[in-house]
């Protein structure tokens, strides 16, 4: 099993304020996820990634897949109290059935 | 508009008690998977079925088994209810990249 830490496990900011999370492994993934789950819903997908040094925009959100395919980025820009939310990276096996979550960064976005 | 629905929203069981959480996807996929979500921790995945009748343990699955007897359909089982594992229980399926979730269930067992 790929072990995934992401980092912060929390944050709290203020309405404009841009932020980065990040998600690490030992282990090189053959792709990549981030999801955005909403108190009370199930996670939904926000971006997939599979090429190692991606750069995929997605409005204020950029999300960036590591050189060597270990690692992950999401920078949000201008932040706004509509992106709170926990954040989750989440990568799939080598036989790309079992798909494995790391623990995931509370967002919190203070108007 | 895709589903994944699971029978109950909230669920509250007393310790030995068999539970029996159910998840229905309209989607034909072929993976379907079921978690647990505690703070902190993620999601952690229990099993997980890759096709009718075929299951594949995840990270944590003492304590629990399932049942795949129909493609759109596939069933979490607590044979006999801890405490320990009150939580939030999500379930997913997915045939290429994507995984879609159900809203899911929280289980509290007194």
């Amino acid at each position: 099993t790929q072990l995934l830490e992401q980092s912060p496990q929390f944050l709290s900011i203020q309405e404009g304020e841009n932020l980065t999370v990040y998600c690490n492994s030992s282990s090189v993934f053959s792709s990549l996820q981030w999801y955005r789950q909403e108190p009370g819903e199930g996670p939904v997908l926000l971006v997939t990634v599979v090429t190692g040094g991606e750069v995929k925009k997605l409005k204020r959100l950029t999300f960036q897949f590591g050189d060597a395919r270990k690692d992950s980025s999401l920078h949000i820009t201008a932040a706004q109290p509509g992106d709170t939310g926990l954040y989750l990276c989440a990568a799939l096996s080598g036989s790309a059935r079992q798909l494995t979550f790391g623990s995931g960064t509370q967002l919190t976005v203070l108007p | 508009d895709v589903k994944v629905t699971q029978s109950s929203r909230y669920l509250v069981k007393r310790t030995g008690e068999k539970v029996f959480l159910e998840c229905v996807q309209d989607m034909d996929h072929e993976n379907m998977f079921w978690y647990r979500q505690d703070p902190g921790l993620g999601l952690r995945l229990i099993y997980f079925s890759y096709d009718v009748k075929m299951k594949e343990k995840g990270d944590i699955p003492e304590g629990y088994s399932v049942s795949r007897e129909k493609k759109e359909r596939f069933s979490l089982i607590l044979e006999s209810a801890s405490t320990n594992q009150t939580s939030m229980y999500l379930c997913a399926s997915n045939r290429h990249l994507e995984a879609f979730f159900g809203q899911g269930t929280r289980l509290t067992v007194v």
